[in-house]
């Protein structure tokens, strides 16, 4: 069964540091996201990311924060310079359909836990 | 705003029991809705999607109120394995996200 797949799965790094967060979408998807859960929370929305070009980004993903798709098909995200507070799971997803329909299914990758020190 | 509420729980119920689960979204401008799961620092998966006119598979019966703006998960006969967070989504017009709501976490006992 086609899955997406996330590396490293976990990394530690020092504050101010940057850190670049590698998924790979599942590959007949159009619709790539990275969202986040910092643990004991809800999932929250980081960007989506359609037709190469960010279609919507939420009010976390700030100045720090970019996204690329550097080729057919890696999908990253990079946190520039990292705070305590950026200590959380990041999940990738990707989705053929846009979420608007009921048929709009991501999938999620397991994750990569990124621990700030 | 767009907003989706859920009791957090914990459920605890045993084996065989029937357990239901509310959830309320803000916004009349929803669009879609998803039952997913997530086990314990693990990723979110897709349940069930939520439709007009409700839906059922196998053991799990999900329902839509639009005029109310709450979703309803009922899950009949419960198994060990069903013990998990349960995640209420939502769709909004217009937006290509999902806003995920807090989870309400459920226990099922021997």
């Amino acid at each position: 069964e086609p899955e997406v797949t996330q590396t490293p799965s976990h990394q530690v790094t020092q504050m101010g540091q940057e850190v670049i967060l590698r998924c790979v979408p599942i590959s007949n998807h159009l619709y790539f996201y990275w969202y986040r859960q910092i643990l004991g929370q809800k999932v929250e929305f980081l960007v989506s990311f359609y037709n190469n070009e960010i279609s919507e980004k939420s009010e976390i993903f700030d100045d720090q924060f970019s996204v690329e798709r550097p080729d057919g098909s890696n999908f990253t995200l990079k946190i520039r310079s990292t705070k305590l507070e950026d200590s959380a799971m990041y999940f990738c997803a990707s989705s053929v359909l846009s979420p608007e329909l009921p048929t709009g299914e991501l999938f999620f990758g397991e994750g990569s836990r990124l621990t700030v020190l | 705003r767009k907003e989706v509420e859920q009791d957090p729980g914990p459920f605890n119920v045993p084996e065989g029991a029937t357990v239901a689960f509310n959830c309320t979204y803000s916004n009349s401008a929803s669009q879609s809705f998803f039952w997913y799961r997530q086990d314990c620092r693990k990723e979110p998966k897709l349940l069930m999607s939520v439709y007009s006119s409700g839906n059922e598979d196998g053991r799990f019966t999900a329902q839509l109120n639009r005029a109310s703006q709450y979703i309803s998960l009922l899950i009949r006969d419960s198994k060990l394995s069903d013990s998990a967070t349960y995640l209420c989504v939502v769709s909004w017009k217009g937006y290509s996200t999902l806003t995920f709501g807090k989870g309400t976490m459920l226990l099922v006992s021997p």
